[in-house]
């Protein structure tokens, strides 16, 4: 089964500060998704990214996957309190349309 | 907006009861996903449903059945809960095909006593 390494587990950084965010599949990535959670609440859907080397952004958020090395990133440019909070990446595993694999986590904390 | 709805924020319940958690999506979507999160351990799929009365399971079923009698609606049950089921559980719903990905409800806190 795939599996969902990311790293750091948790982070803490000023506000201002750029930060990255790695997700490593131990399987070729077909399907690599980025979520974020406020803590005791639902996954908010961030990103969706599927072709090697494709790089997608939303406001200060900027994500890549590298295909070769089934690895994704996350960066955060100029973080504020507002981006705190859980990071998830998910993988579709290929074959089926319908289930996602989960990382653990990264937990964001940005300190005013 | 995709729209997912699950019933209860918050339950408490003692060992041994009926448990239903309910969830509602709004998309006429066909999949439809239960997940439990706990720390440590992450979000793992407890069962999930492709059609209407269809069901398979996920990576930890025992312990839990699902109902899908309509399109639009997916219960997990718990037959008789136990303390280890205490969890944070999330509704999913969505496919992943075409650019599209999967929504999640806002989850609900179950608390097992």
């Amino acid at each position: 089964s795939q599996e969902l390494e990311q790293s750091p587990q948790s982070l803490i950084v000023q506000e201002g500060k750029n930060l990255t965010i790695n997700c490593t599949s131990s399987k070729t990535l077909y399907g690599l998704y980025w979520y974020k959670q406020k803590y005791g609440e639902g996954l908010i859907f961030l990103m969706m990214l599927q072709k090697g080397g494709e790089e997608k952004s939303h406001e200060k958020i900027t994500a890549k996957l590298d295909e070769k090395k089934q690895q994704s990133s996350l960066h955060i440019t100029a973080s504020q309190p507002s981006h705190a909070g859980i990071y998830l990446c998910g993988a579709d595993g290929g074959g089926s349309n319908y289930k996602l694999t989960f990382g653990k986590g990264t937990l964001l904390t940005v300190n005013p | 907006d995709v729209k997912v709805t699950q019933s209860s924020r918050y339950l408490v319940k003692r060992t041994g009861e009926k448990v239903f958690l309910e969830c509602v999506q709004d998309m006429d979507h066909e999949n439809m996903f239960w997940y439990r999160q706990d720390p440590g351990l992450g979000l793992r799929l407890i069962y999930f449903s492709y059609d209407v009365k269809m069901k398979e399971k996920g990576d930890i079923p025992e312990g839990y059945s699902v109902s899908r009698e309509k399109k639009e609606r997916f219960s997990l049950i718990l037959e008789s809960a136990s303390t280890n089921q205490t969890s944070m559980y999330l509704c999913a719903t969505g496919v992943l095909s075409s650019g599209n990905t999967i929504y999640f409800g806002e989850g609900s806190w179950l608390t097992v006593v």
